[in-house]
């Protein structure tokens, strides 16, 4: 089973530019979650989003966006990448929705470099 | 909101000693504890949790205790091994404004020297 993939890997954007960063999960979970990744900062939750079709913010979300058009994958935009957004950015989910704490499994990540 | 707050920052052990990780957190709604582990350049890994209503769970090397009058809880790897060497995140999670939030600590830097 792939569980969570994510992709690209690593990229280097211009600042100013657009760019999607894709993830895709096989294990049928309610909810998904982006994350960034930042030495000295930890983790911290850019956008949520519960069930197919809903999103919420988290605790980092301007300059992202989210949207979940089906179960298995969602998707992050940049509209327009600033130096500031240069992390680590993970995908992660969990079985339960809204309904219950519970685990939450993370894609391999993407390394986003912005100039 | 919710704070947790992870020592030591960094932590080096010789090969067979036990390793001792400890969280604190702030909101007594938080009722799940997660575990995860992180090598260089990977993703975070769940190696081990809790929940508020347990005190203690071990898997092989690893234990988990949580106190939750004082809230805090602690990561116990014992019989350490050159390939535990990797930053250990505790986490607490809690239902909050229609979504799971969890909180992580910021991390420590495990080494086992051989």
């Amino acid at each position: 089973t792939a569980g969570i993939t994510q992709a690209p890997t690593s990229q280097i954007l211009a600042a100013g530019r657009s760019m999607t960063l894709r993830c895709t999960q096989d294990m049928r979970h309610n909810a998904m979650y982006w994350y960034r990744q930042d030495l000295g900062l930890g983790l911290r939750l850019i956008h949520y989003s519960n069930t197919a079709g809903t999103t919420g913010k988290g605790e980092v979300p301007d300059g992202y966006s989210v949207s979940r058009a089906n179960t298995d994958d969602f998707p992050l935009t940049l509209a327009s990448a600033v130096p500031s957004q240069t992390s680590v950015y993970f995908c992660a989910s969990s079985a339960s929705g809204s309904g219950s704490t519970d685990t939450q499994y993370f894609g391999p990540g993407t390394r986003l470099t912005v100039l | 909101g919710e704070n947790v707050e992870q020592h030591p920052s960094t932590l080096s052990v010789q090969e067979g000693d036990s390793a001792v990780i400890k969280c604190t957190y702030s909101d007594s709604a938080s009722n799940y504890f997660p575990w995860y582990k992180q090598e260089l350049g990977k993703r975070p890994q769940l190696i081990i949790d809790i929940r508020s209503n347990v005190g203690e769970k071990k898997d092989q090397r690893i234990a988990v205790t949580l106190n939750k009058t004082a809230k805090h809880f602690s990561l116990h790897i014992t019989e350490t091994q050159p390939e535990d060497s990797a930053v250990y995140f505790c986490a607490a999670c809690k239902l909050s404004g229609g979504y799971q939030k969890v909180t992580f600590g910021t991390g420590t830097k495990l080494q086992v020297i051989p």
